[in-house]
């Protein structure tokens, strides 16, 4: 079974410009989950997405967007980015019920100069 | 909302020896309790979970871990590490079904990075 696929996997960016980041999730799940990870701040949750609707929605500001497909893939947006902004971004993808195992990417490393 | 305490941030251990990395949680609610490992430039791989039942949990690559609902932790433990075990690891945590925020979100822990040498 292929695992999550994440594309790019590394992005250069300047400050105001916008990005989008894919994720493909396991055949299967239909629960897609984002995660910024940064030195300073750990593992922050971003979003959840099952069956294209957003189900929780972590404390980010509006900058940052997402949505999900009909083939369980999803995307995520950042606009007007900040030096901030820097950071791994990981998507995690899961059946979607309670306690679920969640399965990571390798994750897009966006670097904003 | 939940919080996760990761007690060490850095652990130096010789190759062959034991290992436990301690993991608290705080929670106002039931939880699932996880255990995942990063590899350099990678992304998170999960060891092991708790979600209810036997109190001890076994995992891959020999690593397991004790749930202890008094004390809220979750320690992981092995009892030989390996070079290859050499990596950052993350205790989460997840909120039981019927909480607003508990849909697809894990809330990690700070890591320990765990540096073995031979």
């Amino acid at each position: 079974k292929a695992g999550v696929t994440q594309t790019p996997r590394y992005l250069i960016k300047t400050r105001g410009q916008q990005v989008t980041l894919s994720c493909s999730p396991i055949s299967g799940h239909r629960s897609v989950s984002w995660y910024q990870q940064t030195p300073g701040q750990g593992l922050q949750f971003l979003f959840e997405y099952f069956s294209e609707t957003q189900r929780n929605k972590g404390n980010f500001p509006g900058r940052f967007s997402g949505r999900q497909f009909s083939n369980s893939r999803s995307e995520m947006n950042v606009s007007t980015l900040e030096l901030g902004d820097s950071a791994l971004y990981l998507c995690a993808s899961a059946r979607g019920g309670q306690g679920d195992t969640q399965y990571f990417g390798p994750g897009t490393r966006l670097t904003v100069l | 909302a939940q919080s996760v305490t990761q007690l060490d941030s850095q652990v130096p251990v010789f190759e062959e020896a034991p290992v436990e990395l301690r993991c608290n949680y705080s929670s106002s609610v039931s939880v699932y309790l996880f255990w995942y490992v990063q590899y350099p430039n990678q992304g998170l791989q999960l060891l092991l979970k708790y979600l209810s039942g036997s109190t001890l949990v076994k995992g891959i690559n020999g690593f397991e871990a004790e749930f202890n609902k008094s004390q809220t932790s979750f320690h992981l433990r092995k009892p030989s590490v390996h070079i290859s075990d050499t990596a950052e690891y993350f205790c989460a945590v997840s909120a039981r079904l019927g909480t607003t925020d508990s849909w697809g979100k894990l809330q990690f822990g700070a890591g320990t990075q765990v540096v073995v040498t031979p």
